[in-house]
């Protein structure tokens, strides 16, 4: 149980496009999700936290309008890199939870790997 | 601010030893939740194991056991009788109660190498 898809896994990229990537939660019902950002050989770090329904609240430094949060379900959350430029080529990595408790952990996505040329 | 920190960049073990991963955390709150995550070269996140601010027992699982001295505020990660599967990035993380938005605070990250 507890499986978050991502897709896609993969995306290269002209400068100047928008690319979407999605996380799902297959067997479970996420009342949260939450974005993270990762540089090679660092530590994640996380963009925002969204919840269905409602507007991702952002980290401080992130850009609302570059990285579009949408959680339209309880399963389907969206991150959606707005004019991405080479500097936004990172691994992103979704994760969700069953509830915002601090005894529950977040299940992680496989992450996608953004390529901007 | 809570803060989790992992000492180690890179650790080496033979395989079939057991290693152990450092991880000290800071906050001021009474509630809240430890975690390990291991993070092979593929990059997916895996969830290995869980320790409660207010568990008295040591959590375990598998060949994991968390080694949680609440005083010392540290939450070490033993892995028994490595395998040369178990060489990974792993991270310690600490999820903030409810009121503060559930997020997970990680660690700077641990590489673990298993020698064959």
């Amino acid at each position: 149980g507890a499986v978050v898809s991502q897709h896609p896994s993969w995306v290269i990229c002209k400068s100047g496009t928008s690319v979407k990537i999605e996380c799902r939660s297959l067997d479970f019902q996420a009342t949260t999700m939450f974005w993270y950002r990762q540089f090679p050989k660092q530590s994640l770090m996380l963009m925002a936290t969204s919840n269905e329904g409602s507007k991702a609240t952002y980290e401080q430094g992130v850009e609302k309008d570059k990285f579009l949060i949408n959680h339209a379900s309880l399963t389907l959350s969206t991150l959606t890199v707005t004019s991405a430029h080479p500097e936004d080529s990172s691994f992103y990595i979704c994760s969700a939870t069953l509830a915002a408790g601090e005894q529950m952990p977040q299940y992680f996505g496989p992450g996608t790997r953004l390529l901007v040329l | 601010a809570q803060k989790i920190t992992q000492t180690q960049p890179g650790m080496f073990v033979q395989e079939k030893e057991a290693v152990t991963l450092d991880c000290t955390y800071d906050t001021s709150d009474q509630s809240y939740g430890l975690f390990w995550y291991k993070q092979p070269s593929s990059g997916e996140m895996i969830f290995l194991i869980y320790q409660g601010s207010y568990d008295e027992q040591n959590a375990t699982e598998g060949r994991y056991s968390l080694n949680f001295q609440k005083a010392r505020k540290s939450a070490n990660l033993v892995i028994s009788a490595s395998q040369l599967g178990d060489s990974a990035m792993y991270f310690c993380a600490m999820r903030e109660g409810y009121n503060q938005g559930g997020k997970l605070i990680f660690g700077q990250g641990t590489e673990l190498s298993v020698k064959p």
